[in-house]
């Protein structure tokens, strides 16, 4: 267990809806980092988050957007649902600090079916 | 060419063999390197990191980077049935904005046979 933790467990949304996703990171991390897992593939980077601001982004369209808290929690919001949303959506927390960045830790996920 | 690329697999090695996994990177540049265990249904778990050419080692699990050949392996010895999972290899790189993200790949599947 890594302290890492997400909410909803399983989601089930339709096509054009809005969803908020949860994570709470691990005691002393101050990084939040979201990916996508689509089935048998390897995550991918969505952003990242430090000091409640996006320092990094990868190939997402603006309808994924994100917050990050005083806490170091965070949300991932994706507007106008998409059936290829469908996915495991991993929430990775780690300790950034000056230039040294360490490891991530994942949460254990949020399953999101589109239909 | 992919960034990170590893054999998916399924690699089959018996109960008490050595697992070798391998993984080759495009970027030059990348200095962090991390080997993930994912079991069927759940999150990645973080085995293994190195950061420096060598092998590095933690108990049956040795992790080995040579920069100049952009390649990471991961040694699992005395394999176990429960060390059956997608082993994903992951690379660090650093972003314009100052934050970092890991990039993995597909991930190779390990069967370890009684």
């Amino acid at each position: 267990e890594t302290g890492v933790t997400q909410s909803p467990t399983h989601l089930i949304k339709t096509r054009g809806q809005q969803v908020t996703l949860r994570c709470s990171s691990q005691s002393g991390h101050n990084t939040v980092s979201w990916y996508q897992q689509a089935l048998g593939q390897g995550p991918q980077f969505i952003f990242q988050y430090y000091r409640e601001e996006e320092n990094g982004r990868g190939n997402f369209p603006p309808r994924f957007s994100g917050l990050q808290f005083p806490n170091y929690s965070s949300e991932l919001n994706v507007n106008a649902l998409e059936l290829d949303d469908s996915a495991l959506y991993l929430c990775a927390s780690s300790r950034f600090g000056g230039l040294l960045s360490y490891e991530q830790y994942f949460g254990p996920g949020t399953r999101l079916t589109v239909t | 060419q992919k960034e990170v690329e590893q054999n998916s697999g399924p690699l089959s090695v018996p109960e008490g063999a050595i697992a070798s996994l391998n993984c080759t990177y495009s970027d030059r540049v990348s200095q962090s390197f991390f080997w993930y265990r994912q079991y069927s249904g759940k999150s990645p778990e973080l085995i293994m990191s190195i950061y420096s050419n060598g092998d590095k080692e933690d108990g049956r699990f040795t992790a080995q980077l040579n920069k100049a050949s952009q390649y990471v392996s991961l040694l699992i010895r005395d394999s176990q049935p429960s060390d059956s999972a997608t082993y994903l290899c992951a690379v660090k790189t650093i972003l314009t904005g100052g934050g970092n993200k890991l990039t993995f790949g597909t991930g190779t599947q390990l069967k370890v046979e009684l």
